[in-house]
């Protein structure tokens, strides 16, 4: 059964703690995204990888770091110098042929 | 930078009323997807167009793309409960990194 798996589905976490949201997928695809959506918003990208071991910004990366040391896998850490972290995160992927992308579940972080 | 922009923000309509949401963007498109999101979920992606004038229909949605590459829009005919959420139009920037609409949620009242 293929796709994109995001754990956990809620977080919660106190201000000041930095925390990590999972992004794994086995479609074998090359190129791996996060978004961040707030309520009545729509997605605005954090950070994109078109291959393993490398990223580039998006256009809200402050407060945000990722790694791609696997193909499979993306994650993504929330650092406390991000200001207003509370939101719905996504991951999506796509592959070479087309730039469909594919969208995990998402992970809705509270911070407190 | 480029923007990509969509109207309404929220539409709300009786079943079996149509609806139409039009995306513009400030830069000309080599082509454009279409995302659905309902509530409390995930995108999910509709349909792509890539030549100018494009029109391409599925069921009772119709997508269409502009002459100039620059606007979009997707019709939906006689809306069931079904077509409740939000809809995404978005632009490519560079290769595989696409720029997402605002989106228009819809509300459809039974």
């Amino acid at each position: 059964d293929g796709g994109i798996t995001q754990s956990p589905k809620y977080l919660f976490r106190k201000e000041g703690q930095n925390v990590t949201l999972s992004c794994e997928q086995n479609l074998n695809h090359d190129a791996m995204y996060w978004y961040r959506q707030d309520p009545g918003q729509g997605l605005r990208l954090i950070y994109y990888s078109q291959i393993v071991n490398d990223f580039q910004k998006g256009d809200i990366a402050e407060g945000y770091s990722v790694s791609r040391e696997k193909k499979e896998s993306f994650p993504l850490t929330v650092t406390s110098a991000q200001k207003n972290p509370t939101a719905f995160y996504l991951c999506a992927s796509s592959g070479d042929r087309t730039n469909e992308q594919y969208f995990g579940p998402g992970t809705r972080l509270t911070v407190t | 930078g480029q923007q990509v922009m969509q109207i309404p923000q929220y539409q709300h309509v009786q079943e079996g009323e149509d609806f139409t949401t039009y995306c513009n963007s400030s830069t000309t498109l080599s082509n454009i997807q279409w995302y659905k999101q309902r509530p409390g979920g995930h995108p999910v992606f509709l349909i792509q167009l890539v030549k100018s004038g494009e029109v391409k229909k599925q069921k009772r949605l119709t997508f269409q793309f502009g002459e100039a590459k620059k606007n979009s829009s997707l019709h939906i005919t006689a809306t069931q409960t079904t077509d409740v959420g939000t809809y995404f139009c978005a632009g490519p920037v560079t290769g595989n990194q696409f720029y997402f609409g605002t989106g228009t949620s819809l509300t459809v009242i039974p």
